[in-house]
């Protein structure tokens, strides 16, 4: 079974600062999607950036960028330049390429962006 | 883009009756949508696994009479929780995945908070 681990629960860093969420997941598949979720207080959710396993190369969506690690089922969200409107609960999710294409969230780190 | 809605947002119920949570594709076709539950501060829970013209496929441990899935169409599926009881309370979240060309890309709901009293 798929799991994704964030071992952050809560991080505070000052407004203009860079920040780095940690996510780690562990499958034995070798084709799958990863995401970085992000879900303010409305609690909608919004997809901030995404990843193919199949590519070596970072996405990278403006200001947030990951450090995907295949061999070491790493994925990490960098946010460069944080602003306040980027507090926020972020979940690192896995989803496999096969038929139900169920996703799996990790536990979530809140983020506190500090004036 | 992709939009998915998601109704009631918010439902208060007193215990014993059942309440249906709608979920929308507005402009591509759904044949999968999943069903989310979220407790206060917690990540979002995989409830079940919506399929067109076929039974859902639930999570271990979700019990399929409490809560009912129905996916009649290829842009609709709902979730009534039957015979409410206040730890039935939370939210649930839908989402539906568009599936057209490579663009696999999942979008949520807005997400129901469900009280009952």
């Amino acid at each position: 079974a798929q799991t994704v681990t964030q071992s952050q629960p809560e991080m505070s860093v000052q407004e203009a600062e860079t920040v780095t969420l940690s996510c780690t997941y562990d499958t034995s598949e070798n084709n799958y999607y990863l995401f970085w979720y992000k879900q303010p207080p409305s609690r909608q959710m919004i997809l901030v950036i995404r990843q193919e396993a199949y590519k070596q190369q970072n996405a990278t969506e403006n200001r947030f960028s990951v450090n995907f690690q295949k061999a070491a089922k790493s994925f990490s969200l960098k946010i460069s330049d944080s602003q306040l409107g980027d507090t926020a609960m972020y979940f690192c999710a896995f989803m496999t390429l096969n038929r139900d294409d169920k996703i799996i969230f990790g536990k979530g780190t809140r983020l506190h962006i500090l004036p | 883009g992709a939009v998915v809605s998601q109704h009631p947002s918010r439902v208060i119920c007193k215990s014993g009756t059942s309440v249906k949570i709608e979920c929308r594709s507005l402009d591509f076709q759904a044949t999968t949508m999943f069903w989310y539950r979220q407790f206060p501060k917690k990540s979002l829970m995989l409830m079940a696994t919506s399929n067109e013209g076929s039974k859902a496929t639930y999570e271990q441990g979700v019990e399929k009479d409490k809560f009912l899935i129905n996916h009649a169409s290829l842009t609709l599926s709902t979730l009534t929780v039957t015979s409410a009881h206040p730890e039935d309370s939370s939210f649930y979240i839908c989402s539906a995945s568009d599936r057209v060309g490579r663009g696999e890309k999942l979008f949520f709901g807005s997400g129901t908070q469900l009280s009952v009293l």
